[in-house]
């Protein structure tokens, strides 16, 4: 079946605009997971959601970082006013249930800040 | 919250030679360790993991082995190939107060470099 799917797989964007970046998880998948990954560094967990709700949000870097689920599929991560400081892979992941399981990946979206 | 240490972070061995990379954690509530493998330019893949109930798992070359005393775990590659060249990171949950486990903390991450 498909997979994770993340879009759009690239973006620029100067200094100051908002970015939007949207992920699908495979159908079915109640958990959803977002990370960021600066080049060649580990992977910075962001934010969790089951189902549509986020427990915990203090994993997002600054208050310009919101994220959203909706119907239990589709999440999306806004990021306000970017700075040349979040240009990173943003890597969406999902699980069937929870976080005691495997996580499947997306193939990211790669943002650069001009 | 979760603290994860990885080590080393990078590695180098020669073709058939065994690798171990190892990963101590800080919240003892934590009871489930994966290990990813991320190739260059690709995406992390889940490669073996294992729950505190069972100190070690293993799948072909590939072995997970936990001391939850110790608050450890280490992956162990056999008889290495090129093909294993990648970036590997370790992973805990984190039980928050009495909201349940809503974080996961991954290691920095290992480059692995197994030389023909």
């Amino acid at each position: 079946g498909a997979g994770v799917s993340q879009s759009p797989s690239n973006k620029v964007t100067e200094k100051g605009k908002d970015v939007e970046l949207r992920c699908d998880p495979i159908s079915g998948h109640t958990a959803l997971y977002w990370y960021r990954q600066s080049l060649g560094q580990g992977l910075e967990f962001l934010i969790y959601f089951q189902g549509n709700s986020a427990p915990d949000k203090s994993g997002l870097p600054s208050d310009r970082f919101s994220a959203e689920r909706t119907g239990g599929s589709v999440s999306t991560l806004t990021i306000q006013r970017t700075q040349q400081e979040d240009s990173a892979v943003y890597l969406c992941a999902s699980s069937l249930i929870g976080l005691l399981e495997t996580q499947y990946f997306g193939p990211g979206t790669r943002l650069l800040v001009l | 919250g979760e603290n994860v240490e990885q080590h080393p972070s990078t590695l180098s061995v020669q073709e058939g030679d065994s690798a171990v990379i190892k990963c101590t954690y800080s919240d003892s509530a934590s009871n489930y360790f994966p290990w990813y493998k991320q190739e260059l330019g690709k995406r992390p893949q889940l490669i073996i993991d294992i729950r505190s109930n069972v100190g070690e798992k293993k799948d072909q070359r590939i072995a997970v082995t936990l001391n939850k005393t110790a608050k450890h775990f280490s992956l162990h590659i056999t008889e290495t190939q090129p093909e294993d060249s990648a970036v590997y990171f370790c992973a805990a949950p984190s039980w928050v107060n009495s909201g349940g486990y809503q974080k996961v903390t991954f290691g920095i991450g290992t480059k692995l470099q197994v030389i023909p």
